[in-house]
């Protein structure tokens, strides 16, 4: 199975939002609602921002939000901080037992 | 708080085997499915293997071909990889990861600081 495709870049100034997209198939994003975001900075383990492709994890602030829409999911970063900029990547359940990543989103913070 | 905490990295030559071993604490380890993801050098995260909470489902990566198996000892809060056949290409910080529902998928939400493997011709 290929890797869910992402923008490779994205950016926003301190406050704005930011939408980042993740695009599969039918046979991954689309048929299953267990896409999750993480976020991941320099030298650091990934962080778990969005699960089940809306829901937020303990202690993540609600300016992070995900969505779907067929085949392709969406995290959107409100009221962009600098802490914000990091890379981040989607990931999604593709059917018998296997787990797709994309292949990651640098977000800046200009 | 739960943890995980892999070790086992190294240097390693083509064709040559590795164990990598991650301890969980702070948390019940075997309710929970764990798995292995991957991040060569500047390149993006890749998942490897997961294992359910008991231990009785096994699940790999279609590009590793047989060459790595996973496993878990529920009494000694341990998961293992065991990686034979080593290429270049498996160079890469290699993560633990926990699920964070019994019943979710690809959702990992801890993380181990990663255990660097390099493979060396």
């Amino acid at each position: 199975q290929s890797a869910l495709t992402q923008p490779p870049s994205a950016s926003g100034s301190p406050g704005q939002s930011v939408t980042i997209s993740c695009t599969g198939t039918s046979g991954d994003v689309g048929s299953y609602n267990y896409v999750s975001w993480y976020q991941q900075h320099p030298g650091k383990a990934p962080k778990l921002m969005i699960y089940e492709v809306s829901k937020r994890p303990s202690g993540v602030p609600d300016r992070f939000s995900g969505s779907k829409s067929g085949n392709t999911a969406s995290l959107t970063v409100s009221g962009l901080q600098a802490d914000d900029e990091a890379d981040y990547y989607c990931n999604s359940y593709g059917g018998s037992n296997n787990v797709i990543f994309g292949g990651g989103t640098k977000l800046t913070v200009l | 708080e739960a943890q995980l905490l892999e070790s086992g990295g190294g240097l390693v030559q083509v064709g040559g085997s590795l164990r990598l071993s991650c301890t969980a604490s702070g948390y019940t380890f075997s309710n929970y499915a764990v798995n292995w993801v991957r991040q060569a050098p500047g390149k993006g995260l890749e998942w490897v293997s997961g294992i359910t909470g008991s231990g009785g489902g096994t699940y790999y990566a279609d590009s590793l071909k047989g060459r790595f198996t996973i496993s878990r000892d529920n009494s000694k809060n341990t998961l293992y990889l065991q990686m034979n056949s080593l290429r270049a290409e498996d160079t890469a910080v290699y993560y633990c990861a926990k699920e964070i529902l019994s019943t979710s998928k690809g959702s990992f939400d801890v993380w181990g600081q990663g255990t660097m493997v390099t493979v060396s011709s």
